[in-house]
């Protein structure tokens, strides 16, 4: 089965820029889809399709993807930008919808 | 606005069964397919399968064939999860969740309903 794997954590000063990383083999090939999720709340998409982001969501929240990495940039962190994160595709081969590992990103 | 209502926290004992339900308003019911995903207590997301409302087709994820059923109701515009045979390490918060879609593709997540917790213990 297609496996993504997210670093456990990613630590940030407000007003710098995280970037999340997403790992899967030849996940460039593959549309990238990233959901922020908050304590004791639901995911809420924040990218869909490598880089497009949902009506609602800052322009600081970014993505990219190619060969075998994806990456979710958060730029001019904010303290409410603390949460989990998960990327997520759609595995074609095994007709499965598959998650990454999740990365908590803290706010210094 | 495109919401989904979940039914409330449940509690069961290790070989029942659960059936959790997802209420969507604010969008033609029959025109998205619906996901189920799953959050054991601090662990990561688990996608569990997808109903189409419109014919109640259904595909479920290698790991719980057998156990899910996925089924719709198109009157009252809900969509249930039943999972069967319930041991401990089915405790988790069960989400539907609508499938979104762009011109190209249909393969995301947007909107979530609110969870459902299910705890199962003896």
């Amino acid at each position: 089965s297609y496996v993504l794997t997210q670093p456990p954590s990613v630590s940030v000063a407000p007003g710098q820029t995280a970037r999340i990383t997403c790992g899967g083999n030849n996940i460039g090939s593959k549309s990238v889809h990233w959901y922020q999720q908050k304590p004791g709340q639901a995911p809420v998409l924040v990218v869909y399709d490598d880089s497009d982001r949902p009506s609602g969501i800052p322009e600081r929240f970014s993505g990219s993807n190619s060969g075998n990495t994806a990456t979710l940039t958060i730029s001019r962190v904010e303290a409410g930008d603390e949460a989990d994160y998960y990327c997520q595709v759609w595995d074609s081969s095994s007709d499965h919808y598959v998650f990454g590992t999740g990365t908590k990103v803290t706010v210094l | 606005q495109v919401q989904l209502v979940q039914s409330g926290a449940e509690v069961k004992k290790p070989g029942a069964s659960v059936k959790v339900s997802c209420k969507a308003s604010g969008y033609t019911f029959t025109s998205y397919y619906m996901h189920w995903v799953r959050q054991a207590p601090g662990q990561g997301l688990e996608w569990m399968g997808i109903i189409n409302p419109s014919g109640g087709s259904t595909s479920y994820a290698q790991k719980f064939q057998g156990r899910v059923t996925m089924t719709r109701d198109t009157s009252t515009s809900t969509v249930y999860m039943e999972l069967s045979s319930l041991r401990s390490e089915d405790t988790a918060v069960y989400y539907c969740a609508r499938v979104g879609c762009s011109s190209t593709s249909c393969n995301w997540f947007d909107p979530w309903g609110q969870g459902t917790l299910v705890t199962v213990s003896s």
